[in-house]
């Protein structure tokens, strides 16, 4: 099975809201968590990541929390706005040895923004 | 803009033929891999390629291969097509670091007839 899994396959909000975007991971190995943006036809667009020695990381609008005691991850977008309707995915990595096992990926979360 | 760019954008090919899919990195970046996407999937990770060798491999068989060339543009070689390989193939690179972000390309859209 999928080492990295969403909670929700679509989530819409309110133009102006804030969204929260959920994710949990199965491998305690994972030490680096990235979330991807991909729009439609296009490929995935690194938003923010943070590492296992972090709890949370603040980029422009987004916030990563990271809870490793229930394998958890979230995403928190501030103020969402039209631009943000995009699919959402979380990926794990184990970066020793340049993360070589490449990226685990979930099924993402389709992000709705409603005028 | 990622600075990782592939070729073709879009092809079409018969079951059980050959396709070669291209990948530049983006500059200073030594690391390079290959993901496919089906639709309405996450990406899966093929292999990687660290100067020029496979140092990682996922879940795939042995009809997926790939090449690094000295300047760190990668191709991904699919032989003996099948239906599901129809999907978005994705290069991604880095800089192999602990601290390297990963950074994705736009992709080639397979579609296997």
């Amino acid at each position: 099975g999928e080492s990295v899994g969403l909670h929700l396959p679509t989530l819409s909000v309110q133009e102006g809201d804030n969204s929260i975007i959920n994710c949990a991971y199965s491998n305690s190995a994972s030490d680096y968590f990235i979330w991807y943006k991909q729009e439609s036809g296009k490929g995935p667009q690194f938003i923010i990541d943070i590492r296992s020695n972090m709890d949370k990381r603040q980029g422009q609008r987004v916030t990563v929390l990271l809870n490793k005691t229930v394998k958890h991850l979230s995403l928190q977008i501030a103020a969402t706005q039209p631009g943000d309707s995009a699919v959402y995915f979380c990926a794990e990595n184990i970066s020793s040895g340049g993360g070589a096992d490449g990226l685990t990926f979930g099924k993402g979360t389709h992000l709705i923004i409603q005028p | 803009e990622t600075g990782v760019t592939q070729s073709p954008t879009h092809l079409i090919k018969t079951r059980g033929q050959q396709v070669t899919l291209r990948c530049s990195s983006q500059s200073g970046h030594n690391t390079v891999s290959w993901y496919q996407q089906a639709l309405g999937q996450g990406p899966q990770f093929i292999f990687q390629y660290y100067r020029e060798e496979e140092n990682g491999r996922g879940n795939f068989p042995p009809r997926f291969s790939g090449l690094q060339f000295p300047n760190y543009s990668s191709e991904l070689n699919v032989n003996a097509l099948e239906l599901d390989d129809s999907a978005l193939y994705l290069c991604a690179s880095s800089t192999g670091q602990e601290s390297g972000t990963i950074y994705f390309g736009e992709g080639s859209w397979l579609t296997v007839v």
